[in-house]
C-alpha cells in the first residue's frame, strides 16, 4: 500500500507570493491527483496528472516519477486560495482501485 | 451536466439508528467510490463500485457497513446501528472509465453526526 507524505503540513504566506506544496509517494502509481478543500466544504479536483506538467489559471502541477514526487505550484497567491490541498495517488500495483491520501496541507494567504 | 450530487448534506442520527447516504454520479459515469473523512483525520478510501457491482470493498468495515450501486438510481452507503465513531464527513467520488484512466470527480460531501 503506498504511503503518501505532504510537506508542508501548513504554510503561512503573504498575498502574491509563489507557493510551493509537496507531495511524495512510496510506490509506483497510475495517477496522482492534486484536491483542494475549503473548511467544512466539498473537495474540489485540481489536476489529475500521470507524468510531466499541467497547467490551469495561476495553478502548476509537476511530476517526477522517478523521484516519486509531485509538486502544486501557486502563482501570484491571493486569499481565496487558502485551502487544505491534499494529494492522492492510485496504485499501479492492483489491490485497492480508490485512491491513497495526504494528510493536506493547510494554506492560508494573508492580504 | 451537473456534477456528483451527494444527499443528504447534513444528516443527524442517534446511537442504533441507521444512516443512508445517497450518491448519483456525473451524467456518464458508471464507476463510484466512497470515502470517509473522520474527523482531524486524512480522507480514507471505502469502497468502489460500478452499475451492480462491488469491486473493492476492502476500506469498508466488515460489519455495520454496506454499500449498492444498482443499475437504476444513486449509489447508497448504509450504515446500521450507528455509533459516535461513525461521526464524520462521507464524500463519494465518479469516474467515467477504469480506475486510474478516469479523473475521479468528488461530490460535496455528506456530514455524519451520531449523537
Amino acid at each position: 500500500k503506498n504511503e503518501v507524505e505532504q510537506s508542508p503540513q501548513n504554510l503561512t504566506a503573504q498575498e502574491g507570493e509563489f507557493i510551493t506544496i509537496n507531495c511524495s509517494y512510496s510506490v509506483g502509481i497510475s495517477a496522482l491527483h492534486w484536491l483542494q478543500q475549503h473548511p467544512g466544504g466539498g473537495i474540489v479536483s485540481l489536476f489529475m496528472l500521470s507524468s510531466g506538467k499541467k497547467k490551469h489559471g495561476r495553478l502548476i502541477a509537476t511530476i517526477n516519477i522517478q523521484e516519486k514526487h509531485s509538486s502544486l505550484h501557486i502563482t501570484a497567491s491571493h486569499p481565496r486560495d487558502s485551502a487544505v490541498y491534499i494529494c492522492a495517488v492510485l496504485d499501479s500495483g492492483g489491490g485497492a482501485d480508490g485512491l491513497t491520501f495526504g494528510k493536506g496541507t493547510h494554506l492560508i494567504i494573508q492580504p | 451536466n451537473a456534477g456528483v450530487m451527494q444527499n443528504p448534506r447534513h444528516l443527524v442520527r442517534r446511537r442504533g439508528q441507521e444512516a443512508r447516504l445517497r450518491c448519483s454520479p456525473m451524467k456518464g459515469h458508471s464507476h463510484v467510490y466512497w470515502y470517509r473523512q473522520l474527523p482531524e483525520e486524512g480522507l480514507k478510501f471505502m469502497v468502489y463500485l460500478q452499475k451492480e457491482n462491488i469491486i473493492d470493498e476492502s476500506g469498508m468495515p466488515k460489519e455495520r457497513f454496506s454499500a449498492e450501486f444498482p443499475k437504476e438510481g444513486p449509489s447508497i452507503l448504509r450504515i446500521q446501528q450507528v455509533v459516535r465513531g461513525d461521526s464524520a464527513a462521507y464524500f463519494c467520488a465518479s469516474s467515467v472509465g477504469l480506475a486510474g484512466l478516469g479523473e475521479q470527480f468528488f461530490g460535496p460531501g455528506t456530514r455524519l453526526t451520531v449523537l
